[in-house]
């Protein structure tokens, strides 16, 4: 069964950190362009990151740049995002996605986890 | 940065009628790599169509996406009950972005 499951989400006060994490099964991960995309409550989708099959290249969105870090670790099927210096408004659903490669659609997404951001 | 423009932003009609959802990019989108996505309330966004106008895997053949350049449609051609949800376009040529969405109600 193709899926993707991400954990790692809570409740963080401003300025500190959260790792997500997604686990993948059921395609081949290694072959995959990973995606990290958010969405805040209400509103539409942002493109956070990506990560290239190897993880040679990876590529922010300016809103996060400096901030996040994606990462991936094919050997256990498992994509991850370090967030650093939260803000209130990085408040959002944040879902991990698949693409072919990098100039494809985002084929396969999880569920979403919450990251709340709040003193 | 492509920015993304999607209209309406809330069209209401009836099951059985035709939905034409617009998407329009402030410049041109690379090779039509442009996809739509639909979002029901606590879900994750579906692929529904890529490249502008392939149908992805499943996806009935109701809905059909149209266009080139900077102006792109998706098209259901009868809606039903299932069909009422938030729509989305993405450019993937240049970077990602994703337009506002479009909110298909019933009527």
């Amino acid at each position: 069964q193709v899926q993707l499951v991400e954990s790692g989400g809570g409740v963080v006060q401003p300025g500190r950190s959260l790792k997500l994490s997604c686990a993948a099964s059921g395609f081949s991960f290694s072959n995959s362009v990973m995606h990290w995309v958010r969405q805040a409550p209400g509103k539409g989708l942002e493109w956070v990151a990506g990560i290239s099959y190897d993880g040679g290249y990876k590529y922010y969105a300016d809103s996060v740049k400096g901030r996040f870090t994606i990462s991936r670790d094919n050997s256990k099927n498992t994509l991850y995002l370090q967030m650093n210096s939260l803000r209130a408004e990085d408040t959002a659903v944040c879902y991990c996605a698949r693409s072919e490669r990098g100039a494809d659609a985002f084929d396969i997404w999880g569920q979403g986890t919450m990251v709340t951001v709040s003193s | 940065e492509i920015v993304l423009t999607q209209s309406p932003g809330t069209l209401s009609l009836s099951p059985g009628e035709r939905a034409t959802l617009s998407c329009r990019a402030s410049q041109s989108v690379t090779s039509s790599y442009l996809a739509w996505y639909q979002q029901k309330p606590g879900q994750p966004p579906r692929l529904l169509i890529y490249g502008a106008s392939s149908r992805a895997s499943g996806i009935p053949d109701r809905f059909s996406g149209s266009g080139s350049g900077t102006d792109f449609t998706l098209t259901i051609s009868r809606l039903e009950p299932e069909d009422f949800a938030v729509y989305f376009c993405q450019q993937y040529g240049s970077s990602y972005t994703f337009g506002q969405g479009t909110k298909l109600e019933i009527k």
